[in-house]
């Protein structure tokens, strides 16, 4: 079946702009995940969701970050006012089970360059 | 927070050779996986295994949990096994993974 898919998947900003990224998870997939990667390091945890309920934010790095699931499907990561330290690739993952400890399947990712 | 280390940070091989890649850390975990990223960054799963052993191809893993450690074998590598290679574990306190830093594999024909 399909797999998780993000959009864009390419995104320069000027500092200053607010973005949008969108994130498809696989079909019945309840859980969640956004990650942020910055070059030559491993992705880090942002903030995860269940169903609709964004259970664990502590990884947003600032309030300029807000993330939403609606609906306990398609999920959106907003950045306001970014700026050039925000620029990274964008991870991300579902994972079927509600119950930690599940395997996670990752997207393709959105890379945003803040100029 | 749970630590990962992942080693050796960089490994360069000619085809055909075989290597292990070795993941600590530092706590109990109810989940490992091991992925390999590609160069357009995509992260495909290799192994889900928080314990035991298992194989896909010339690939296998090996978590010993009460150790706390994880090793990846690549039998006979080929140029397409070149990317990076990611250990991460979800401690049993969360649902996060947490990611090593990673080993960097370049595969020359």
């Amino acid at each position: 079946g399909a797999g998780v898919s993000q959009s864009p998947r390419y995104k320069v900003a000027k500092r200053g702009q607010d973005v949008a990224l969108r994130c498809d998870p696989i079909s019945g997939h309840v859980s969640l995940f956004w990650y942020q990667q910055a070059l030559g390091q491993g992705p880090e945890f942002l903030t995860y969701f269940q169903n609709e309920a964004q259970l664990d934010k502590s990884g947003l790095p600032s309030d300029r970050f807000f993330a939403e699931r609606p609906e306990g499907s398609v999920s959106t990561l907003k950045i306001q006012r970014t700026q050039q330290e925000d620029s990274a690739v964008y991870l991300c993952a579902s994972s079927f089970r509600r119950v930690a400890g599940y395997e996670q399947y990752f997207g393709p990712g959105t890379r945003l360059t803040v100029t | 927070g749970i630590q990962v280390e992942q080693s050796p940070p960089d490994l360069i091989l000619q085809e055909g050779a075989n290597s292990t890649l070795r993941c600590n850390f530092s706590d109990s975990v109810n989940n490992l996986q091991w992925f390999h990223q590609n160069p357009w960054g995509q992260l495909i799963n290799l192994f889900y295994i928080p314990s035991g052993t298992k194989q896909n191809g010339r690939l296998s893993a090996t978590t010993v949990a009460t150790e706390r450690y994880s090793l990846l074998y690549i039998s006979s590598s080929q140029t397409t096994d070149s990317g990076v290679y990611f250990c991460a574990v979800n401690e049993t306190s969360g649902s996060r993974l947490t990611f090593g830093e990673g080993t960097q594999l370049t595969v020359n024909p």
